[in-house]
């Protein structure tokens, strides 16, 4: 079964400045897609960035990029210039390859806080 | 559209009570889900709709829990006989066809609390 793990139960950065959520996940597939996903308080669950396994170069979104590392199995967000709006909860979610399960994975998550 | 809705947004139920959630997913939307959020958790997979067949289940669905969706448009989930372990945020999402993640809509969620 996969499993998605993410070691930080919170961190906090300051505003302006850079912060990177760490994620690491275990799985037999070759074929697969990774997520983050921002849950702010009491607010929807919403996409953050997405990669997928087959492509090498690392995804970005604006202020927001990842480091995929494929052979290690770790999936780091990297969050540039951060703003008092990037405040919520982050989770990494692994998502198995077309044709495979439907269910997303969710790591327990990180809770970033971002000081003005 | 107004995106992914969950009604009600709140329900306190007594333990042993039956409950029941409905999720309005985007329209074109042929794919839902249904996840649990517990507190301090990442959300948990319970099942998965294309158009009305149930095509996936977690074990994490008991016996007492059931999901339908009669016309491939709304769902509901129904929990018989709570019990306190079954406090969470009950998660829907909805998504057209495999997208590979892209347009996965999730709602705001209803949250369960068994007294």
């Amino acid at each position: 079964a996969q499993t998605v793990t993410q070691s930080q139960p919170e961190m906090s950065v300051q505003e302006a400045e850079t912060v990177t959520l760490s994620c690491t996940y275990d799985t037999s597939e070759s074929d697969y897609y990774l997520f983050w996903y921002k849950q702010p308080p009491s607010r929807q669950m919403i996409l953050v960035i997405r990669q997928e396994a087959y492509k090498q170069q690392n995804a970005t979104e604006n202020r927001f990029s990842v480091n995929f590392q494929k052979a290690a199995k770790s999936f780091s967000l990297k969050i540039s210039d951060s703003q008092l709006g990037d405040a919520a909860m982050y989770f990494c979610a692994y998502r198995a390859g077309q044709g495979g399960s439907e269910k997303l994975v969710f790591g327990k998550g990180t809770k970033l806080t971002v000081n003005p | 559209d107004t995106g992914v809705s969950q009604n009600p947004r709140h329900k306190i139920t007594k333990r042993g009570q039956n409950v029941t959630f409905r999720c309005d997913p985007i329209s074109e939307h042929n794919r839902l889900y249904w996840y649990r959020q517990t507190l301090g958790q990442g959300p948990e997979f319970l099942t998965y709709f294309q158009n009305e067949a149930q095509l996936e289940k977690s074990r994490l669905l008991s016996d007492r829990f059931s999901a339908e969706r009669p016309k491939g448009s709304f769902s509901t989930l129904e929990i018989q006989r709570t019990e306190q372990g079954d406090s969470a945020m009950y998660l829907c999402a909805s998504s057209l066809g495999f997208s590979g993640g892209y347009g996965y809509t999730f709602g705001s969620g209803t949250r369960l609390t068994v007294v």
